[in-house]
């Protein structure tokens, strides 16, 4: 199973763009990068995944290396609303998620 | 509707007390799922029901009883819970099975706060 690393916190200034990382130097060849985050008291909500490709949504973006060993998640101009947990998680066989720490991300004003 | 909905919101009970939590979506899911998270941790998964059938028990204590009734509904039953049970217990649920696919995201209930006397 490809376990990820990440920053405990990050601080970033509302507007400005929060860089998430993340380390999956284990990740196998067909296996997904997947970002959630949770905001404070709530279920965590799905934001973005990838393979090999970058990728954006509405909500985000998501940059993988081309060794695919490591990723960012782009949060382009971020709001105080964006004050959560972040975690990027590799799933294991069938789907399952497993969570790791997260990255704590504080959005000041 | 893209709603997972869970009640109650909060929940106290005894040690020796019975109780059941519930879990409802209207998305036409097959897969559904119960997590616990502690206070300043990560969820854990529990279980993962794929069409209705128990499909994955992560060597969780008999005290929890899983039960899906109907694609819709997930129900988790407490007996006999110890204080250290108490938790956010979070119900999500995916649009396939029974062989999950890797792409499906999972969508995440509110959650229940449990908390054991």
């Amino acid at each position: 199973d490809a376990k990820t690393t990440q920053p405990p916190s990050m601080d970033c200034a509302e507007g400005r763009a929060a860089n998430l990382p993340c380390n999956h130097s284990t990740i196998s060849g067909n296996e997904y990068v997947y970002w959630y985050r949770q905001i404070h008291s709530q279920g965590p909500q799905y934001i973005i995944h990838g393979l090999k490709n970058n990728e954006t949504n509405e909500m985000a973006s998501l940059i993988i290396t081309e060794d695919r060993k490591s990723s960012t998640l782009i949060l382009p101009h971020a709001t105080l609303r964006d004050t959560a947990v972040y975690y990027c998680i590799v799933p294991r066989g069938g789907g399952k998620l497993i969570f790791g720490q997260g990255t704590e991300l504080s959005v000041k004003p | 509707d893209t709603e997972v909905t869970q009640t109650p919101k909060h929940l106290v009970m005894g040690m020796t007390n019975k109780k059941s939590l519930k879990c409802e979506q209207h998305m036409g899911h097959r897969a559904m799922y119960w997590y616990k998270q502690k206070a300043k941790k990560p969820p854990e998964l529990m279980f993962v029901y794929s069409y209705e059938k128990l499909s994955i028990n992560e060597s969780v204590p008999s005290r929890f009883s899983p039960e899906c009734p109907n694609s819709s509904l997930l129900n988790l039953h407490l007996h006999a819970l110890q204080p250290e049970d108490s938790a956010l217990y979070l119900c999500a649920s995916s649009q396939d099975g029974p062989v999950l696919r890797e792409q499906d995201e999972q969508f995440f209930g509110p959650g229940t706060r449990l908390t054991v006397l």
